[in-house]
């Protein structure tokens, strides 16, 4: 199974708050798990990745929990902003010679952050 | 990091004609390049993988006849719709492997309407 699993679908938040997006993945032999944001009418862009040898990774505001023994991942938003509101999507892939590969994304999750 | 622009960003055609992608790699060499395509609300699914110098991969259930992609340099990979229906409407995005660290970066998308 190559399914990567995001909840939840829709989040609201106030200004100020934590928002936190959870995934599973069932593939074992997944290696690398990105987190990325949308907003409309784009394209997505990166904005923070895991590999399975660590379990936190924080970038600013933003914070990847790993659990590797429970195939989950989350994405944390610390102090979440109006600008924040954005879709994200998880997702998971094998890499191969040092590149990513092709992405197995979750369904998303539509964040609003209100003021 | 590593850019890659898409064009167009929008186009509207007539239902019969056809339409072509443009992905092209900015400021570094892909030879291999993905494209996407994702309905609205929905996540991304990648329709196949294009190789620099050979006939691209397709995902199950995509049709390599419709969906027409040449890898024809280092820099270019564009996606060809050919005799376009309503059904065909969508965002189609692509992405690159890119930078030092080979992350996956995404073009800004082309939302395709069919008439």
């Amino acid at each position: 199974q190559q399914q990567v699993k995001q909840s939840p679908q829709s989040l609201i938040v106030q200004k100020g708050g934590i928002s936190i997006i959870n995934c599973a993945y069932e593939n074992t032999a997944f290696d690398y798990f990105p987190w990325y944001q949308q907003f409309p009418g784009k394209g997505p862009a990166l904005l923070i990745a895991i590999r399975p040898d660590v379990s936190e990774k924080k970038e600013g505001r933003f914070t990847i929990s790993f659990n590797k023994s429970a195939k989950q991942f989350s994405l944390h938003i610390m102090d979440s902003q109006p600008g924040d509101s954005a879709t994200y999507f998880c997702a998971a892939s094998f890499s191969y010679g040092g590149s990513q590969g092709n992405l197995i994304f979750g369904k998303g999750t539509k964040l609003s952050v209100k003021p | 990091g590593a850019v890659v622009s898409q064009h167009p960003s929008w186009v509207i055609c007539k239902s019969g004609t056809s339409v072509k992608i443009e992905c092209r790699s900015l400021d570094f060499q892909a030879t291999t390049m993905f494209w996407y395509r994702q309905f609205p609300k929905q996540s991304l699914m990648l329709m196949a993988t294009s190789n620099e110098g050979s006939k691209a991969t397709y995902e199950q259930g995509v049709e390599k006849d419709k969906f027409l992609i040449n890898h024809a340099s280092l820099t270019l990979s564009t996606l060809t719709v050919t005799s376009a229906h309503p059904e065909d409407s969508s965002f189609y995005i692509c992405s690159a492997p890119g930078g030092s660290n080979e992350k996956l970066f995404f073009g800004s998308g082309t939302q395709l309407s069919v008439l």
